[in-house]
């Protein structure tokens, strides 16, 4: 059964900053990986999605890597905002059956002006 | 971008009641709908997968006859919460896939919908 693990699952930074949230999943048979914003009491907002044969793919300023042999995805966000403030959550689709997406336990981000 | 929305977007039901949700595919054809449950400061939790006209498959631990699926069309699937109780209180998200073709799918998620059983 996949399991998707983030950390940290809080990170309180100052405005500027750049910073990297963790995302590792236990079975490295997937389709691809996604990287959401939620923010509180919203839907999900779609950030990136990486094929499992891509490195890594980049908007913006947000950059997500996959490695996949290893069970690993970073999302790299660049000079942070206060608007970045938000749940980042990091989704594997297996590669088998219905393809579902499991989502990871997320990471409550705060920026502070 | 691939709409999806959800009524309501909030809820208030007392215990023993049902609730039903809907959410629609706006601008495309859905062959796939998920139905995932969050609850406070956790993560999203597949509850079940459905494909138009066939019965929804349900994940491990969810009580099929608790939580009815309909995919009754391409472009909506109900979710009904029968008998609530306050332990149901959650946020319900659906999600619509779309084929875009050889093979490859896009997912697309509703705004959500809270559910308070008082």
């Amino acid at each position: 059964k996949q399991e998707v693990t983030q950390i940290p699952a809080a990170l309180s930074v100052p405005e500027g900053e750049n910073l990297v949230l963790n995302c590792s999943f236990t079975d490295s048979a997937i389709y691809n990986l996604q990287w959401f914003r939620q923010d509180p009491g919203k839907g999900l907002t779609s950030l990136l999605l990486i094929q499992s044969s891509q490195r890594e793919q980049t908007s913006g300023r947000l950059n997500a890597s996959l490695d996949k042999s290893s069970g690993r995805s970073t999302l790299y966000i660049a000079a942070s905002q206060p608007g970045d403030s938000a749940t980042y959550l990091c989704a594997v689709r297996s590669n088998t059956g219905f393809q579902k997406l499991v989502f990871g336990t997320g990471t409550r981000l705060l920026v502070s002006p | 971008g691939a709409v999806v929305s959800q009524h309501p977007s909030w809820v208030i039901c007392k215990s023993g009641t049902s609730v039903k949700i809907e959410c629609r595919s706006l601008d495309f054809q859905a062959t796939t709908m998920f139905w995932y449950r969050q609850f406070p400061k956790q993560s999203l939790m597949l509850m079940a997968t459905s494909n138009e006209g066939s019965k929804a498959t349900y994940e491990q631990g969810v009580e099929k006859d608790k939580f009815l699926i309909n995919h009754a069309s391409l472009t909506l699937s109900t979710l009904t919460v029968t008998s609530a109780h306050p332990e149901d209180s959650s946020f319900y998200i659906c999600s619509a896939r779309s084929l875009r073709g050889r093979g490859d799918y896009e997912q697309y998620f509703g705004p959500g919908t809270r559910l308070t059983v008082t």
